[in-house]
């Protein structure tokens, strides 16, 4: 068990680029999320995949963001067009939809730098 | 929507003693689970302690446990013979009946003194 990944641990871009994250979940976890958290507050939930389908995306920020799951494998999180607001720390997660218990595990996590 | 609410933002203990973190909730719903998750500086998160709704009994695990009341909806972690490794921020989180993200407080964060 090699936890929950996620590359580039770090990530400064201009206003208005393009940004990709990816996040390998625990491989036995078929539920896969996504949060935000900005400084100074809890993480704030995104999105959620369980194996391939995208069970939850309304708590997006804005169009500007998306999430693919393809394989049920990894995920990648994207923000078009960034905007200042958008620095922040973007988590991701991972559990088992056998967990009763519903625990998640955390990755470490992408910190976004928009200058 | 569920609320989750951490009225402490800093807390200090002394090394050695023992120290409880608040947390609140609201919700209407009558499955879910409740945690504990704790963030060093820098570090990632990492599960403390969780507790089922339906279960009466409070959670505990080596030196953390919880205080869990249903009806006051309430959910407090204590940390005995708190230890410099402990410092960090502390989140409490809410989990519903359903596959849902969890909901997070805006955090405690604890100091140990030496």
């Amino acid at each position: 068990d090699t936890g929950v990944s996620q590359n580039p641990r770090h990530k400064i871009t201009k206003r208005g680029q393009n940004v990709t994250f990816r996040c390998d979940p625990i491989s036995e976890h078929n539920r896969l999320y996504w949060y935000r958290q900005t400084l100074g507050q809890g993480p704030e939930f995104l999105t959620y995949f369980q194996n391939e389908a995208q069970l939850e995306k309304s708590r997006l920020l804005s169009d500007r963001f998306s999430a693919e799951r393809p394989k049920g494998s990894f995920s990648t999180l994207e923000i078009q067009r960034t905007e200042q607001g958008d620095s922040a720390m973007y988590l991701c997660a991972s559990s088992s939809s056998g967990d009763a218990r519903k625990t998640q595990y955390f990755g470490p996590g992408t910190r976004l730098l928009v200058l | 929507a569920q609320t989750v609410t951490q009225s402490q933002p800093e807390m200090s203990v002394q090394e050695a003693e023992t120290v409880t973190l608040s947390c609140t909730y609201d919700t209407s719903e009558s499955d879910y689970y409740l945690f504990w998750y704790k963030q060093p500086p820098s570090r990632q998160m990492i599960l403390v302690i969780r507790q089922e709704a339906y279960k009466q009994q409070n959670a505990t695990e080596n030196r953390f446990s919880v205080n869990f009341q249903k009806a006051a909806k309430s959910f407090s972690l204590k940390i005995s013979d708190s230890q410099l490794g402990d410092a960090a921020m502390y989140f409490c989180a809410y989990s519903g009946g359903g596959a849902d993200g969890l909901t997070f407080g805006k955090g405690t964060h604890l100091i140990i003194q030496p």
